[in-house]
C-alpha cells in the first residue's frame, strides 16, 4: 500500500500522559500536514512541513504539542501532559509540489484522553 | 484569518435526486477550492477541485461552481446513489497547500 499511513490508529491514555503519533507520507511527497478533527467538525490545520522544515504552526498548537519531520520523511506529533480536550482524530496528509493541490490523507489516529 | 462556512450541515435526498452543498470563504486571496468526501472511520478523500481561474468544472455526476465576486462555491451531485452517503467538506487554500475546511455536510441518500 503506497498511501499515507498513520500509527497507532487508536490510543487511549490517561490525563497527564504523553502520547506520540507517527505518519508515513507517500514517499515522493515533499509536503506533510497535521490536522485535528473533532466529532461533527471539519479538519483543523495544526502544522505543515516542506521537506524537513516546519513552515507554519497554528495557534491551536499549544506548547504541549510538538511535531518533527527528520530527514523530510516520516513525521511525529507528540502531545505532552494530555488533557481531555485533546481527545480527537489526528489526521496526517501529504502532497507534492509547490502550488496548492490535492492532499492525500491517512486514516487518522484517534486519541481518547480519560 | 481565512474562514470557510458550509451549509447545510445535514442533507437528506431520495436516490436519483440532486444534492447541492454551498460554501463561502472570507479571504479573497484564496485560489484553490477542493471538495473532500469522508466515509466513517476513514480520512477525507478528494472528489473534485477547482482553481480561481475557472468558473465551473464537471466530472461525471459531480460538478463544482465558483463565484469569485461573491466568494462562494458549490458542489452539485446529480442522480444521487446510496453510496454517495457520506460527510462532504469544502475547503479553501491560498498558498503552500494549507487547506481551511468547512464544517461539513452529512449527506444521506435514501433508496
Amino acid at each position: 500500500d503506497t498511501g499515507v499511513s498513520q500509527d497507532p490508529r487508536h490510543k487511549i491514555t490517561k490525563r497527564g500522559q504523553n502520547v506520540t503519533f507517527r505518519c508515513d507520507p507517500i514517499s515522493e511527497h515533499n509536503r506533510l500536514y497535521w490536522y485535528r478533527q473533532t466529532l461533527g467538525q471539519g479538519p483543523e490545520f495544526l502544522t505543515y512541513f516542506q521537506n524537513e522544515a516546519q513552515l507554519e504552526k497554528s495557534r491551536l498548537l499549544s506548547d504541549r504539542f510538538s511535531a518533527e519531520r527528520p530527514k523530510g520523511s516520516f513525521s511525529t506529533l507528540e502531545i505532552q501532559r494530555t488533557e481531555q480536550g485533546d481527545s480527537a482524530m489526528y489526521l496526517c496528509a501529504s502532497s507534492l509540489g509547490q502550488a496548492a493541490g490535492e492532499l492525500f490523507f491517512g486514516e487518522g489516529s484517534r486519541l481518547t484522553v480519560l | 484569518g481565512e474562514n470557510v462556512e458550509q451549509h447545510p450541515s445535514t442533507l437528506s435526498v431520495q436516490e436519483g435526486d440532486s444534492a447541492v452543498i454551498k460554501c463561502t470563504y472570507s479571504d479573497s486571496a484564496s485560489n484553490y477550492f477542493p471538495w473532500y468526501k469522508q466515509e466513517l472511520g476513514k480520512g477525507p478523500q478528494l472528489i473534485i477541485d477547482i482553481r480561481s481561474n475557472v468558473g465551473e468544472k464537471k466530472d461525471q455526476r459531480i460538478a463544482v461552481t465558483l463565484n469569485k465576486t461573491a466568494k462562494h462555491f458549490s458542489l452539485h451531485i446529480t442522480e444521487t446513489q446510496p453510496e454517495d452517503s457520506a460527510v462532504y467538506f469544502c475547503a479553501a487554500s491560498m498558498y503552500r497547500g494549507k487547506l481551511i475546511f468547512g464544517q461539513g455536510t452529512e449527506l444521506s441518500v435514501k433508496p
